[in-house]
């Protein structure tokens, strides 16, 4: 079955230091892998996919994520993070052997960055 | 361009009463999709469509309605709403479906059902 697990419900890290999001896939097929941040009280906003290609992906706000298919991974990084980071991040996944249009998402990290 | 709109922002409903939620896109995006989102449960795909003119059912469509009314307007239905119905709705929409696409959201919709 195609599921996301995201381990950690919430990650603390300290301004400036590098911080990692966790992302553990489960497809069928070659992945598409996605990365959405949401604010508080708003929608999702993309972040950065992995469609094909360089395994390193580089996205908005200077995240990027390595996609690593022996250990079935996609985690977020970012090498310094910022108070304005803090938010609720989502990794999502499309199987591209079965329904295009169906998303499967992680259950969200809680991502708080303090001064 | 204003991306993806959705009305209302808040509703508060009693058990059995009906209500629609709205969704709009002007970014001339063929699919659309409502997901709703509840804690620890990340967002789950109520109903989509591909294109104007088609519906399909998605992870959890009990309980809902859906009509595309046109290119820009995809609209959710709760005909008897249930305090399980409690939640937060989430439209968006993509270029033409594909598999490779980025999905963009609205800001939701938060639903209580007492």
């Amino acid at each position: 079955a195609q599921s996301v697990a995201q381990p950690e419900d919430q990650v603390n890290v300290a301004e400036g230091n590098p911080l990692t999001v966790k992302c553990t896939y489960s497809v069928s097929g070659n992945p598409y892998l996605f990365w959405y941040v949401q604010y508080p009280n708003r929608g999702l906003q993309f972040l950065l996919k992995y469609i094909t290609g360089d395994n390193l992906v580089k996205g908005s706000y200077g995240f990027e994520a390595e996609f690593n298919k022996s250990q079935t991974s996609f985690h977020l990084k970012k090498p310094s993070a910022l108070v304005s980071d803090s938010a609720l991040y989502f990794c999502a996944v499309r199987d591209p052997l079965y329904n295009f249009n169906k998303f499967y998402f992680g259950s969200g990290t809680k991502l708080n960055v303090k001064p | 361009n204003a991306g993806v709109t959705q009305t209302p922002k808040f509703q508060v409903l009693k058990t059995g009463q009906s209500m629609t939620l709205q969704c709009a896109q002007d970014m001339n995006h063929n699919s659309m999709y409502w997901y709703r989102q509840d804690p620890g449960m990340g967002l789950r795909l109520i109903y989509y469509s591909a294109s104007e003119g088609t519906t399909d059912k998605g992870e959890v469509p009990n309980g809902y309605n859906v009509s595309r009314l046109n290119k820009r307007e995809f609209s959710l239905r709760l005909e008897s709403a249930a305090p399980s119905q409690t939640s937060v709705y989430f439209c968006a929409s993509s270029e033409q479906g594909q598999r490779q696409e980025t999905q963009y959201f609205g800001p939701g919709t938060r639903l209580l059902v007492l």
